[in-house]
C-alpha cells in the first residue's frame, strides 16, 4: 500500500518570502501521478499542481513549483513571493495511473502567511 | 468545481439515526468518489464507483454504504450513525483536463453526530 507522509505540521513566513513544503511517499510503482492541493479556510480541495513521475521535468504553475526526487520519492512544494491568499492547509496526495486512480493523502501542513 | 454539488452542506444529527449525503455532478464523469477529512489524517477514502451500479470499498468504508443507481448521483449512507463518523465529507470525480487525468473535489459537507 501506498503511504504519504508530510512532516511538517505547521508553517508560518512573511509575505514575499519563499516556502518550501515537504513530503515523502513510499510505493513500490515505477509510474505513477503526484499532487498538490490547497484547502483554504473555505474548506473547498483546489489542485496546486501535479506531477508524473515518468516526467524528469519539475513541474511549474506561477510561483508553485516542485521539487521532485524520484529515487529519494520526495516531492516538496516551493511557493514564491509569497501572497496572504496563499494561507490554507497544503496537503500532498500520490495517485496511481490505472484503475480506479484513487488519492491517498498525507496528513496536511497548515501554511500561515503574514503581512 | 467541475460542477459537483454536495448536499446538504451541513447536518447535526443523533447517533444510531441513518443519514444520507448526495453528489451531484454535471457532466457525466465515469469516477466519483467519497472521503472523509479528519485531523491529523488528510482525506481518507471511504468509497468509489466506477459506473452505474458499479461500487468498491476504500480504505475505512466500515460504517458506510454507497450507491449509484444515475451517473450523475452518488449517495453515501451512513447506516446508523457514530459519533466516530462526525467528520468533513468531500465527494469527488475524475476527469481529463489538457490530457491529464486529475481528481476535483466538491464542496464538503460537515457532520456532526451527537
Amino acid at each position: 500500500a501506498q503511504t504519504v507522509t508530510q512532516s511538517q505540521p505547521e508553517m508560518s513566513v512573511q509575505e514575499a518570502e519563499t516556502v518550501t513544503l515537504s513530503c515523502t511517499y513510499d510505493t513500490s510503482e515505477s509510474n505513477y501521478y503526484l499532487f498538490w492541493y490547497k484547502q483554504p479556510p473555505s474548506r473547498q480541495m483546489i489542485l496546486v499542481i501535479r506531477q508524473e513521475a515518468y516526467k524528469q521535468q519539475n513541474a511549474t504553475e506561477n510561483r508553485f513549483s516542485v521539487n521532485f526526487q524520484k529515487a529519494a520519492k520526495s516531492f516538496s512544494l516551493k511557493i514564491s513571493d509569497s501572497q496572504l491568499g496563499d494561507t490554507a492547509m497544503y496537503f500532498c496526495a500520490f495517485m496511481k495511473p490505472r484503475g480506479a486512480q484513487k488519492l491517498v493523502f498525507g496528513q496536511g501542513t497548515r501554511l500561515t502567511i503574514n503581512p | 468545481d467541475a460542477g459537483i454539488t454536495q448536499s446538504p452542506r451541513h447536518k447535526v444529527t443523533e447517533t444510531g439515526t441513518p443519514v444520507t449525503l448526495r453528489c451531484h455532478q454535471t457532466e457525466n464523469h465515469r469516477y466519483m468518489y467519497w472521503y472523509r477529512q479528519d485531523p491529523g489524517h488528510g482525506l481518507r477514502l471511504i468509497h468509489y464507483s466506477y459506473g452505474v451500479k458499479d461500487t468498491d470499498k476504500g480504505e475505512v468504508s466500515d460504517g458506510y454504504s454507497v450507491s449509484r443507481s444515475k451517473t450523475e448521483d452518488f449517495l453515501l449512507t451512513l447506516e446508523s450513525a457514530t459519533s466516530s463518523q462526525t467528520s468533513v465529507y468531500f465527494c469527488a470525480i475524475s476527469a481529463e483536463r489538457g490530457g491529464q487525468e486529475t481528481q476535483y473535489f466538491g464542496p464538503g459537507t460537515r457532520l456532526l453526530v451527537l
